[in-house]
């Protein structure tokens, strides 16, 4: 079984501020990690993705995820917040065996001016 | 535009009727993935085709069903519909094993 806990579901920052959103998981498997960000009545968009090979993903927007095996994590950060920014964020697992998507309870990301 | 496209965009029926929703995936992607989005149980994996048959099963209550046909759209049936069901119903497409999935905007269904 796999899992996905993001901690913190409400997360503020100031424009210009790091952003830092947390993401652990739990598989016992090789899993392929994503996360993807979903504005208001709209669909989800992938953000980034990691399934072999380098540990540091770099993805659209600026956000980038590093992928710690030994801390299970895969924190997503970007340096510089925007306005535009504010959204919902989901982690989400799969593996080789189990391609469909296991999401996290998503974070919500507020950016204050 | 992520190319999946689903229909109906909103959907508002009563209790114990049944709905359809329709889903085209990507030009080319052979999997859709139906997942089920509500406030109390979050992102939820329903059901997965590939190429027409059924691949994967999740949180799919047996009142609900899907197929996908031969051109590669998905439809997910959902019957006797209760009040828990009222939720945003997203499909999403993907290329390949090892490929992403992309995501539709979603049907958003609300039972009265």
């Amino acid at each position: 079984a796999q899992s996905v806990t993001q901690l913190g579901s409400h997360v503020s920052v100031s424009e210009g501020a790091l952003v830092l959103l947390r993401c652990n998981y739990s598989s016992s498997v090789p899993p392929y990690l994503f996360w993807y960000v979903q504005y208001p009545n709209q669909g989800l968009q992938l953000l980034l993705k990691y399934t072999t090979g380098a540990t540091l993903v770099k993805g659209i927007n600026g956000f980038e995820a590093e992928f710690k095996k030994s801390e299970t994590s895969f924190h997503l950060t970007k340096p510089s917040a925007h306005m535009s920014d504010a959204a919902e964020y989901f982690c989400a697992v799969s593996h080789t065996g189990r391609r469909a998507l296991t999401f996290g309870s998503g974070t919500r990301l507020q950016v204050q001016p | 535009d992520s190319g999946v496209t689903q229909t109906p965009k909103h959907l508002i029926t009563a209790t114990g009727q049944r709905v359809t929703l329709r889903c085209s995936p990507r030009s080319g992607d052979l999997s859709v993935y139906w997942y089920q989005q509500s406030l109390d149980q979050g992102l939820q994996f329903l059901i997965q085709y590939y190429n027409g048959e059924e691949r994967a099963k999740g949180n799919i209550l047996e009142r609900f069903s899907a197929q996908q046909f031969p051109d590669l759209h998905s439809e997910l049936n959902l019957s006797s519909l209760e009040l828990g069901d009222s939720a945003l119903y997203f499909c999403a497409s993907s290329a390949g094993s090892n490929q992403p999935q992309h995501f539709g905007d979603g049907t958003r269904l609300s039972i009265l």
